[in-house]
């Protein structure tokens, strides 16, 4: 296992348009996170998975955002109707449950998003 | 809500020298978990070292160490015989003990720069 993988690294669209991202979290680990990181700033939580149960999702997180974790496996953040507000960089994180925070978390390299 | 504050967006250091990183964070919990994470260029989070609160030695890594004072809130990073490689954003983070829901809430980072 190599880690958290994140896929694309890089994505350009124009505004309007829709794009989706993937993220293979360490496959031992239950729980899997999505943050959003604009320049300048941390990392900030925009939605949580344990398995494939989405449990909580950040006020950040318009109607036009959507994620899902099917199986329990690899999650996709989708965006609809991009704005040129939505560029930024997107971590998915993940760790194991029974741990609680006791261990951090371990971040994928995110996916850089260009609305232009 | 918990908050994580960074004072220094900017910190800069020569080689083999020694420099510290502040964070102060504001809770209500008495037990929780502290982070500083380190984000080089281009590449994923990484995560230094970690302390939990209930825990009065401070948590120590190789050249890393921290001075954490729970009745001020502080958790500040000291990175010894600063090397090349130390260079990039660093992030303190706070983690409740369950995690899930409770996420990670972070600073909005200090840029380390390591003058040759």
């Amino acid at each position: 296992d190599t880690g958290v993988s994140q896929d694309p690294r890089h994505k350009i669209t124009k505004r309007g348009q829709n794009v989706t991202f993937r993220c293979d979290p360490i496959s031992e680990h239950n729980r899997l996170y999505w943050y959003r990181q604009t320049l300048g700033q941390g990392p900030e939580f925009l939605t949580y998975f344990q398995n494939e149960a989405q449990l909580e999702k950040s006020r950040l997180l318009s109607d036009r955002f959507s994620a899902e974790r099917p199986k329990g496996s690899f999650s996709t953040l989708e965006i609809q109707r991009t704005e040129q507000g939505d560029s930024a960089m997107y971590l998915c994180a993940s760790s194991l449950a029974g741990t609680g925070n006791a261990d951090g978390y371990t971040f994928g390299s995110g996916t850089r998003l260009t609305v232009v | 809500a918990q908050t994580v504050t960074q004072s220094q967006p900017e910190m800069s250091v020569q080689e083999a020298e020694t420099v510290t990183l502040s964070c102060t964070y504001d809770t209500s919990e008495s037990d929780y978990y502290l982070f500083w994470y380190k984000q080089p260029p281009s590449r994923q989070m990484i995560l230094v070292i970690r302390q939990e609160a209930y825990k009065q030695q401070n948590a120590t890594e190789n050249r890393f160490s921290v001075n954490f004072q729970k009745a001020a809130k502080s958790f500040s990073l000291k990175i010894s015989d600063s090397q090349l490689g130390d260079a990039a954003m660093y992030f303190c983070a706070y983690g409740g003990l369950s995690g899930g829901a409770d996420g990670l809430t972070f600073g909005k980072g200090t840029h380390l720069i390591i003058q040759p």
